[in-house]
């Protein structure tokens, strides 16, 4: 257990929908990251959050959002599903905006 | 980030040393070597990490050669539990993400 913890575990919804992604970092980290993997991408990382500011961007699609908010939590908001976004969602946190990194358990996405 | 070229996979028996190889002949100076593993799509897991030294924790041991050039993972007591996919990654020290490859498949049989 990484003490990151991810909910839901599981969704499914329909294209053109939208879905909120929740993490919880561990106790005392600052960073909070958010990674997609899918079957023909790999780990793609989207987006990092450092005490709640913005830090860094990687391959997020404009339909994509995430914010992390006071009490150190983060949610990965996606809109306008497209089958093609269905994949693991992984958010890890570390204690610093760089160093070794945490991974929650993930929620998979499933859009039909 | 320099780029590391891994086996796609290999077998271990159970209760022998697992011996993971990664190549990153483009490493920089600067730039560190990390492990992670992923069984079977649960989050990955950091193992270890180094710069230039040896390094050791209580799941494996990094060998970094002294050109830096490669490096091996090893696992002393491979069990079936160890069965993963295990990523080699090169990153700069205060870089924010890990970019993630294809990784070697491990087996672990009994």
């Amino acid at each position: 257990d990484s003490g990151v913890t991810q909910t839901p575990k599981h969704l499914i919804t329909a294209t053109g929908q939208r879905v909120t992604l929740r993490c919880s970092p561990r106790s005392g980290d600052l960073s909070v990251y958010w990674y997609q993997q899918s079957l023909d991408q790999g780990l793609q990382f989207l987006i990092q959050y450092y005490n709640g500011e913005e830090r860094a961007k990687g391959n997020i699609l404009e339909r994509f959002s995430a914010q992390q908010f006071p009490d150190l939590h983060s949610e990965l908001n996606l809109s306008s599903l497209e089958l093609g976004d269905s994949a693991l969602y992984f958010c890890a946190s570390s204690v610093g905006p760089s160093g070794e990194q945490y991974f929650g358990p993930g929620t998979r996405l499933t859009v039909t | 980030d320099a780029k590391t070229t891994q086996p796609p996979s290999m077998d271990c028996a159970e209760g022998r040393a697992a011996n993971l190889p990664c190549n990153h002949s483009t490493i920089s100076g600067n730039e560190y070597v990390y492990w992670y593993r992923q069984i079977h799509s649960q989050g990955p897991q950091y193992i270890i990490h180094g710069l230039k030294n040896n390094e050791t924790n209580e799941m494996a041991s990094l060998i970094i050669t002294e050109d830096r050039k490669s490096s091996t993972l090893i696992l002393p007591h491979a069990t079936l539990r160890d069965t993963a996919v295990y990523y080699c990654i090169v990153r700069v020290g205060n870089d924010y993400k890990l970019s993630f490859g294809a990784g070697t498949t491990v087996t672990v049989r009994a």
